[in-house]
């Protein structure tokens, strides 16, 4: 059964450290999305890709956030420094042309 | 600019109720339209979706939806409810932007129904 992968699922880190987080696709889809969700701001899209080129990424703080897919089987986001408001669960989903969007677990952020 | 409203932030409901969520999205070409659900702690999973044909779409777990072209409109309904669909449910809007798809989404509505 084909899936979205995230990890980690959990993570909790200082503020200031550097935060990854990975995302492998299913295998197929052209394109990935990377969202955030929290109970103040509810589903923000963050950035998406097409074929591996960022089509998208105006809802990333471009001074902290960078998204990238150094290939078709990897979609990173990146907080470098973190900070607590960055506090979150990250989904990623993917999806084609033709198909809805496919979500992973999350990654449920917590920086102290 | 293209947006997606959800009418119904909150709706709470009995058990056997009858349940309607209202989705408008504002874009005058093709769309491919979704509903999604969120349990509590849980990621975003695929209810139901419009591409073409029988604007009439049935879904998982006796959930429906109908698009009304005319109407910009996507509601989504279930004759009776359960406790266990207590959950956020979000309404997307795939359109067509230039070269690109766009999935737009609504702020989700959060439906919780007690036993």
């Amino acid at each position: 059964d084909a899936r979205v992968t995230q990890t980690p699922r959990h993570k909790v880190t200082e503020m200031g450290q550097e935060v990854t987080m990975r995302c492998q696709p299913i295998l197929g889809h052209n394109t990935v999305f990377w969202y955030r969700q929290t109970m103040m701001q509810g589903l923000e899209l963050l950035a998406y890709f097409r074929n591996r080129a960022p089509l998208d990424d105006s809802g990333m703080p471009k001074d902290r956030f960078s998204a990238e897919m150094p290939d078709a089987t990897l979609a990173t986001l990146k907080i470098q420094p973190s900070e607590p408001r960055d506090s979150a669960v990250y989904f990623c989903a993917s999806g084609s042309y033709y198909t809805e969007a496919f979500f992973g677990q999350g990654t449920r952020l917590t920086v102290v | 600019a293209q947006s997606v409203s959800q009418h119904n932030h909150h709706v709470i409901l009995s058990e056997a109720a009858s349940l309607e969520l209202g989705c408008n999205y504002s874009y005058g070409g093709t769309v491919n339209l979704f509903w999604y659900v969120q349990y509590p702690g849980q990621h975003l999973q695929l209810l139901l979706k419009y591409f073409s044909g029988d604007p009439l779409v049935k879904g998982i777990k006796g959930f429906e939806a109908e698009f009304i072209k005319s109407k910009f409109s996507f509601n989504l309904r279930k004759p009776s409810v359960q406790w266990s669909d207590t959950a956020e449910y979000f309404c997307a809007v795939n359109i067509n932007a230039g070269n690109n798809r766009k999935l737009i989404w609504g702020l989700g509505t959060s439906l919780a129904v007690n036993p």
